[in-house]
């Protein structure tokens, strides 16, 4: 079974651009959460999906944005990149929201903002 | 006061040693229990996963939950130099509309 991919793997953007990442679920599952992580932050939620409504949200600000399509794929969106977007971002994918299923991360896109 | 609590280490240990990794939490609201490892630059790997009280196995990993002391521990047995890793938990109410709130990690390195 494959696991939960994500692309681009790398990123490198300048301030003020904007970028959109991908990610894949597990064949099955229907739930995408997504996840910024930095060394001084650690894991910090952005938001979660499930049957392409956003069901949860972290406080990040507005330019951080998602959705899902109905093959349970996401995309995540960052507008106006800032100097502290850089980060690895992650996605995890589980089968149903809300927190009582096992979480399974993909490899990551770390993003570089120039 | 952060929800988690994790010891960020550096934790070293020589080889074939028991490791003991622990997280506390203040929500008792918190039902469902999983630990993570990292390796530098990957994302994280589940290794174990719980729900409620208790202790549960898989080969030379053993999580243990006590609600009564809001603590956790990850217990590594026989450790080896490719346990050399950042290691999470996680914790959730499950509830619908809650997420899961991760502790900041503990870097573990196995010296050979």
């Amino acid at each position: 079974k494959a696991g939960v991919t994500q692309t681009p793997r790398y990123l490198i953007k300048t301030r003020g651009q904007q970028v959109t990442l991908s990610c894949s679920p597990i064949s099955g599952h229907r739930s995408v959460s997504w996840y910024q992580q930095t060394p001084g932050q650690g894991l910090q939620f952005l938001f979660e999906y499930f049957s392409e409504t956003q069901r949860n949200k972290g406080n990040f600000p507005g330019r951080f944005s998602g959705r899902q399509f109905s093959n349970s794929r996401s995309e995540m969106n960052v507008s106006t990149l800032e100097l502290g977007d850089s980060a690895l971002y992650l996605c995890a994918s589980s089968l149903r929201f809300g927190g009582s299923d096992e979480q399974f991360f993909g490899p990551g896109t770390r993003l570089t903002v120039l | 006061q952060k929800e988690v609590e994790q010891d960020p280490g550096p934790l070293s240990v020589p080889e074939g040693a028991i490791v003991s990794l622990n997280c506390t939490y203040s929500n008792s609201a918190f039902q469902y229990f999983m630990w993570y490892r990292q390796y530098s630059r990957k994302g994280p790997e589940l290794l174990m996963y719980t729900y409620s009280s208790g202790n549960k196995e898989d080969g030379r990993f053993t999580a243990q939950v006590d609600k009564s002391s809001k603590y956790i521990s990850l217990f590594i047995r026989d450790s080896q130099p490719s346990d050399s890793a950042t290691y999470l938990c996680a914790m959730s109410v499950g509830s619908g509309t809650y997420k899961y709130i991760f502790g900041t990690g503990t870097r573990l390195k196995v010296l050979a």
